[in-house]
Protein backbone atom coordinates (compact mmCIF):
# COMPACT_ATOMS: atom_id res chain seq x y z
CA UNK A 1 0.00 0.00 0.00
CA UNK A 2 1.66 2.65 -1.23
CA UNK A 3 -0.48 5.52 1.01
CA UNK A 4 -2.64 6.62 -2.49
CA UNK A 5 -6.00 5.54 -2.93
CA UNK A 6 -8.35 6.33 -6.71
CA UNK A 7 -11.92 5.47 -7.29
CA UNK A 8 -13.18 3.92 -9.21
CA UNK A 9 -10.47 1.68 -10.48
CA UNK A 10 -12.24 0.91 -13.65
CA UNK A 11 -14.71 3.21 -15.26
CA UNK A 12 -17.24 2.70 -18.70
CA UNK A 13 -18.72 5.73 -19.65
CA UNK A 14 -20.51 6.92 -22.94
CA UNK A 15 -19.49 10.26 -24.52
CA UNK A 16 -22.10 11.99 -23.06
CA UNK A 17 -21.45 11.03 -19.74
CA UNK A 18 -20.24 13.02 -16.58
CA UNK A 19 -18.09 11.15 -14.55
CA UNK A 20 -15.52 11.99 -11.83
CA UNK A 21 -12.41 10.27 -10.95
CA UNK A 22 -11.35 10.99 -7.34
CA UNK A 23 -7.57 10.52 -5.57
CA UNK A 24 -6.56 10.51 -1.84
CA UNK A 25 -3.53 10.51 -0.43
CA UNK A 26 -1.99 9.52 2.98
CA UNK A 27 1.16 10.24 3.10
CA UNK A 28 1.00 13.77 3.55
CA UNK A 29 2.47 15.44 0.85
CA UNK A 30 2.34 18.29 -0.57
CA UNK A 31 1.97 18.23 -4.60
CA UNK A 32 -0.23 15.70 -6.67
CA UNK A 33 -0.64 14.70 -10.32
CA UNK A 34 -2.93 13.26 -12.59
CA UNK A 35 -1.08 11.07 -15.55
CA UNK A 36 -2.28 9.40 -18.38
CA UNK A 37 -0.91 5.83 -19.60
CA UNK A 38 -1.52 4.71 -23.17
CA UNK A 39 -0.86 1.26 -24.47
CA UNK A 40 2.73 1.97 -26.25
CA UNK A 41 2.88 5.85 -25.35
CA UNK A 42 5.17 7.44 -22.26
CA UNK A 43 3.20 8.15 -19.10
CA UNK A 44 1.98 11.76 -19.77
CA UNK A 45 1.70 14.49 -16.90
CA UNK A 46 -2.28 15.90 -17.20
CA UNK A 47 -2.29 18.35 -14.29
CA UNK A 48 0.17 19.18 -10.88
CA UNK A 49 -1.16 20.73 -7.84
CA UNK A 50 1.52 22.00 -5.71
CA UNK A 51 1.87 24.41 -3.08
CA UNK A 52 -1.45 25.95 -4.11
CA UNK A 53 -0.40 26.12 -7.54
CA UNK A 54 -1.63 24.62 -10.64
CA UNK A 55 0.27 23.53 -13.72
CA UNK A 56 -1.25 21.47 -17.04
CA UNK A 57 -0.05 20.62 -19.79
CA UNK A 58 -1.47 22.85 -22.48
CA UNK A 59 -2.02 19.69 -24.98
CA UNK A 60 -4.99 18.28 -22.70
CA UNK A 61 -8.21 18.89 -23.88
CA UNK A 62 -10.70 20.80 -21.97
CA UNK A 63 -13.00 18.22 -21.49
CA UNK A 64 -10.97 16.95 -18.90
CA UNK A 65 -11.14 19.26 -15.75
CA UNK A 66 -9.05 19.24 -12.45
CA UNK A 67 -10.13 19.96 -9.01
CA UNK A 68 -7.80 20.44 -6.27
CA UNK A 69 -9.95 20.74 -2.71
CA UNK A 70 -6.90 20.18 -0.60
CA UNK A 71 -3.33 18.85 -0.10
CA UNK A 72 -5.28 15.32 0.59
CA UNK A 73 -7.65 14.76 -2.52
CA UNK A 74 -7.64 15.14 -6.28
CA UNK A 75 -10.31 14.55 -9.14
CA UNK A 76 -10.85 14.85 -12.11
CA UNK A 77 -13.52 15.07 -13.86
CA UNK A 78 -14.82 14.45 -17.12
CA UNK A 79 -17.18 15.28 -19.42
CA UNK A 80 -18.26 14.45 -22.90
CA UNK A 81 -15.12 12.61 -23.89
CA UNK A 82 -14.07 10.63 -26.59
CA UNK A 83 -13.07 7.27 -27.52
CA UNK A 84 -9.03 8.03 -28.00
CA UNK A 85 -9.67 9.38 -23.97
CA UNK A 86 -9.69 5.41 -22.90
CA UNK A 87 -6.50 4.99 -20.85
CA UNK A 88 -5.69 4.16 -17.41
CA UNK A 89 -5.43 7.47 -15.53
CA UNK A 90 -2.86 7.31 -12.58
CA UNK A 91 -3.13 9.95 -9.78
CA UNK A 92 0.62 10.26 -7.81
CA UNK A 93 1.62 12.46 -5.24
CA UNK A 94 5.25 13.31 -3.91
CA UNK A 95 6.72 15.93 -1.84
CA UNK A 96 8.34 18.81 -3.79
CA UNK A 97 11.54 19.07 -3.10
CA UNK A 98 13.30 21.54 -5.87
CA UNK A 99 15.23 18.82 -6.81
CA UNK A 100 13.75 15.73 -7.99
CA UNK A 101 10.33 14.37 -7.58
CA UNK A 102 9.77 10.77 -6.23
CA UNK A 103 6.44 10.19 -7.31
CA UNK A 104 4.12 7.77 -5.54
CA UNK A 105 1.24 6.07 -7.97
CA UNK A 106 -1.81 5.27 -7.27
CA UNK A 107 -3.61 2.01 -8.46
CA UNK A 108 -4.88 4.06 -11.71
CA UNK A 109 -8.53 4.01 -12.81
CA UNK A 110 -9.09 1.98 -16.41
CA UNK A 111 -11.38 4.27 -18.65
CA UNK A 112 -12.81 2.89 -21.15
CA UNK A 113 -15.07 5.39 -23.47
CA UNK A 114 -17.40 3.85 -25.84
CA UNK B 1 10.96 20.65 -23.24
CA UNK B 2 12.13 17.77 -22.74
CA UNK B 3 12.16 14.29 -24.49
CA UNK B 4 13.16 11.03 -23.16
CA UNK B 5 13.99 8.30 -25.73
CA UNK B 6 14.10 4.47 -23.96
CA UNK B 7 15.45 1.48 -25.35
CA UNK B 8 15.01 -1.04 -26.73
CA UNK B 9 11.12 -1.37 -26.32
CA UNK B 10 11.27 -5.29 -25.13
CA UNK B 11 14.35 -7.07 -23.90
CA UNK B 12 13.98 -10.61 -23.34
CA UNK B 13 16.87 -12.64 -20.71
CA UNK B 14 17.58 -15.75 -19.62
CA UNK B 15 17.35 -16.28 -15.47
CA UNK B 16 20.59 -15.15 -14.59
CA UNK B 17 21.52 -13.12 -16.95
CA UNK B 18 22.05 -8.79 -16.86
CA UNK B 19 19.83 -6.83 -17.90
CA UNK B 20 20.64 -3.19 -19.63
CA UNK B 21 17.98 -0.34 -20.59
CA UNK B 22 19.08 2.88 -21.77
CA UNK B 23 17.49 5.94 -22.57
CA UNK B 24 18.70 9.25 -23.96
CA UNK B 25 17.95 12.89 -22.74
CA UNK B 26 17.57 16.47 -24.76
CA UNK B 27 17.39 18.97 -22.06
CA UNK B 28 20.89 19.67 -20.24
CA UNK B 29 18.71 21.68 -17.77
CA UNK B 30 17.45 18.46 -16.21
CA UNK B 31 19.28 16.88 -13.17
CA UNK B 32 16.92 14.14 -11.60
CA UNK B 33 16.54 11.15 -13.48
CA UNK B 34 14.45 8.18 -11.47
CA UNK B 35 13.78 4.57 -13.19
CA UNK B 36 10.22 3.07 -12.16
CA UNK B 37 9.05 -0.59 -12.50
CA UNK B 38 5.10 -1.62 -13.28
CA UNK B 39 3.93 -5.03 -12.72
CA UNK B 40 1.53 -6.15 -15.61
CA UNK B 41 -1.76 -4.63 -13.80
CA UNK B 42 -0.12 -3.02 -10.75
CA UNK B 43 1.29 0.55 -10.29
CA UNK B 44 4.70 2.24 -11.19
CA UNK B 45 6.53 2.17 -8.28
CA UNK B 46 10.30 4.07 -7.69
CA UNK B 47 13.07 1.69 -8.02
CA UNK B 48 16.10 3.86 -8.39
CA UNK B 49 16.84 7.56 -8.98
CA UNK B 50 20.43 9.47 -9.72
CA UNK B 51 20.81 12.99 -9.47
CA UNK B 52 23.39 14.75 -11.98
CA UNK B 53 25.78 15.33 -9.48
CA UNK B 54 26.66 11.54 -9.38
CA UNK B 55 27.51 9.03 -12.11
CA UNK B 56 26.44 5.95 -10.64
CA UNK B 57 24.36 4.64 -8.26
CA UNK B 58 23.55 0.78 -6.99
CA UNK B 59 21.26 -0.96 -5.10
CA UNK B 60 21.68 -4.32 -4.75
CA UNK B 61 21.02 -6.21 -8.11
CA UNK B 62 19.94 -2.87 -9.88
CA UNK B 63 22.35 -0.08 -10.72
CA UNK B 64 22.07 3.53 -12.93
CA UNK B 65 24.69 5.10 -14.61
CA UNK B 66 24.40 8.40 -15.85
CA UNK B 67 26.75 10.22 -18.54
CA UNK B 68 25.81 14.08 -18.07
CA UNK B 69 28.13 14.96 -21.51
CA UNK B 70 26.26 12.65 -23.43
CA UNK B 71 23.19 13.36 -22.37
CA UNK B 72 22.25 9.35 -21.68
CA UNK B 73 21.45 7.11 -18.92
CA UNK B 74 21.30 3.47 -18.29
CA UNK B 75 19.93 0.78 -15.93
CA UNK B 76 21.49 -2.42 -15.20
CA UNK B 77 19.89 -5.00 -13.72
CA UNK B 78 22.13 -8.04 -12.36
CA UNK B 79 21.23 -12.07 -12.01
CA UNK B 80 17.49 -10.79 -13.48
CA UNK B 81 14.93 -13.04 -12.09
CA UNK B 82 11.54 -14.01 -13.06
CA UNK B 83 10.37 -11.49 -10.67
CA UNK B 84 11.99 -8.74 -11.95
CA UNK B 85 9.69 -9.42 -15.34
CA UNK B 86 7.67 -5.58 -15.55
CA UNK B 87 7.98 -2.45 -18.10
CA UNK B 88 11.20 -0.39 -17.00
CA UNK B 89 9.97 3.39 -17.54
CA UNK B 90 12.94 5.80 -17.35
CA UNK B 91 12.14 9.41 -16.68
CA UNK B 92 14.11 12.62 -16.60
CA UNK B 93 13.52 16.19 -15.76
CA UNK B 94 14.57 18.92 -13.64
CA UNK B 95 11.52 19.44 -11.11
CA UNK B 96 8.19 18.47 -10.06
CA UNK B 97 6.33 19.88 -13.47
CA UNK B 98 8.54 18.99 -15.88
CA UNK B 99 9.15 14.91 -15.20
CA UNK B 100 9.20 13.00 -18.90
CA UNK B 101 8.93 9.74 -19.28
CA UNK B 102 10.10 7.28 -21.98
CA UNK B 103 7.85 4.62 -23.61
CA UNK B 104 9.31 1.72 -21.87
CA UNK B 105 10.39 -1.24 -22.04
CA UNK B 106 8.78 -4.59 -21.31
CA UNK B 107 11.60 -7.12 -19.43
CA UNK B 108 10.57 -10.49 -19.72
CA UNK B 109 12.73 -12.87 -17.85
CA UNK B 110 12.46 -16.43 -18.38
CA UNK B 111 13.19 -19.06 -15.89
Amino acid sequence: ETGVTQTPRHLVMGMTNKKSLKCEQHLGHNAMYWYKQSAKKPLELMFVYSLEERVENNSVPSRFSPECPNSSHLFLHLHTLQPEDSALYLCASSQTSGTGEKLFFGSGTQLSVL
Amino acid sequence: GENVEQHPSTLSVQEGDSAVIKCTYSDSASNYFPWYKQELGKRPQLIIDIRSNVGEKKDQRIAVTLNKTAKHFSLHITETQPEDSAVYFCAGGSGYSTLTFGKGTMLLVSP
